[in-house]
Formats: C-alpha cells, sequence, structure tokens
C-alpha cells in the first residue's frame, strides 16, 4: 500500500505557541489529504478536507482560523495549530488519496500542549 | 447523521481462538463499510471492505459481511494470532469516512 508519513511524531509545546504538522505522501501524488483529530477512547473525526491549490472545507464546528490547513503540492500538506491552549491536546492523523473511497493514513502525531 | 457504533475492548483472547468484533450502524442512503487496523506506533490501514448488501470482504483471514437487515458488518476470525493484536476500527461511507471507537484485540500465545 502506499506510505504516508506525518512530522513530527510528537510534540510538546507551551500555551498561545503555534505548532505546525506536515503530511507527506511518499510514493504518490495526492489529490486530496483529510486532517482527523482523534480523542482518548474515541473515534477519529473528520476536521477537513483539503485538496491541492484550493482551500480546505472544514467540519461544522471546526474554528478554521484555528487550525490552518495548506495544500501546497500533490505530496504535501501541513495542519498548523494556531496559539494552541491545553484542550487542544490531541492525536491527529492525516490522511491522502487518490480516488474515492481510497485513503492512506499517516502514523498519527501527538499533541500536547502545556 | 449517519454513526458507527462497535463494541467496546479490549478484546482479549489466546491464540487460535476465534474473534468476532460487533459492528453496527446508522445511515441514511447505502454506504460502503470497512474495517480499519492500527498496528502500534503505525498508520491505519484498510483491512476490508465491502460496497453493497450481502457482499463480504475479506483479507488476511479475517472476514466481514454488509447486512443491511440488521445494519451490521461483523468482523470475524477463526484462529487468530499473536499478530493480530491491534486496535480495529469499523467505518462507513457516504460522502466521508466515519469510525466507529476502535476496539483493541490482545492475543496471548
Amino acid at each position: 500500500g502506499a506510505v504516508v508519513s506525518q512530522h513530527p511524531s510528537r510534540v510538546i509545546c507551551k500555551s498561545g505557541t503555534s505548532v505546525k504538522i506536515e503530511c507527506r505522501s511518499l510514493d504518490f501524488q495526492a489529490t486530496t489529504m483529510f486532517w482527523y483529530r482523534q480523542f482518548p477512547k474515541q473515534s477519529l473525526m473528520l476536521m477537513a478536507t483539503s485538496n491541492e491549490g484550493s482551500k480546505a472545507t472544514y467540519e461544522q464546528g471546526v474554528e478554521k482560523d484555528k487550525f490552518l490547513i495548506n495544500h501546497a503540492s500533490l505530496t504535501l500538506s501541513t495542519l498548523t495549530v494556531t496559539s494552541a491552549h491545553p484542550e487542544d491536546s490531541s492525536f491527529y492523523i492525516c490522511s491522502a488519496s487518490r480516488r474515492v473511497e481510497t485513503q492512506y493514513f499517516g502514523p498519527g502525531t501527538r499533541l500536547l500542549v502545556l | 447523521g449517519d454513526s458507527v457504533t462497535q463494541m467496546e475492548g479490549p478484546v482479549t483472547l489466546s491464540e487460535e481462538a476465534f474473534l468476532t468484533i460487533n459492528c453496527t450502524y446508522t445511515a441514511t442512503g447505502y454506504p460502503s463499510l470497512f474495517w480499519y487496523v492500527q498496528y502500534p506506533g503505525e498508520g491505519l490501514q484498510l483491512l476490508l471492505k465491502a460496497t453493497k448488501a450481502d457482499d463480504k470482504g475479506s483479507n488476511k483471514g479475517f472476514e466481514a459481511t454488509y447486512r443491511k437487515e440488521t445494519t451490521s458488518f461483523h468482523l470475524e476470525k477463526g484462529s487468530v494470532q499473536v499478530s493480530d493484536s491491534a486496535v480495529y476500527f469499523c467505518a462507513l461511507n457516504t460522502d466521508k469516512l466515519i469510525f466507529g471507537t476502535g476496539t483493541r484485540l490482545q492475543v496471548f500465545p
């Protein structure tokens, strides 16, 4: 299967700072990338969908100014958590897709905001 | 709205035991159904899928049948191995993927 990487795998930051998470598709060109958030013992919740070269589509209840998504190329999408607070601590997972119903997932990034 | 419910874990089994992980769904329309597996330290991987009623998805000895009448997609394996220890997610897809909460499977020798 296709390989998707995320960087960093784990990050700890102070409250009020911004954190950038990278998602890369290593061996294919992803027309669409997705960002999910997972709370402990809960399911993955879709945050936003991004297509290369266009603005991301955010799910209801997700603040677009808080979670900035950039999909600059067919192999890279970034999620920036701006002015992070402890309630933003979570596990963030990206996936990349080249056709409908086939998503390849990254290993996730654990964010801890102190 | 659309949703997926799967049994809570952890499920603890001895090697070669029979596995069932229950999954039921609520959806308008006719979703595709999936099982994903997440091994420690890795991303979710598609295990199997079914796109319409009565379809059976299968892979690596795992099976699940799309049951429209009971809105279920239970995962089964006849004989589990230690290497099957992972977290299993049931999911449906209408216009986006909706996941269950995941079930951790622990298989002991």
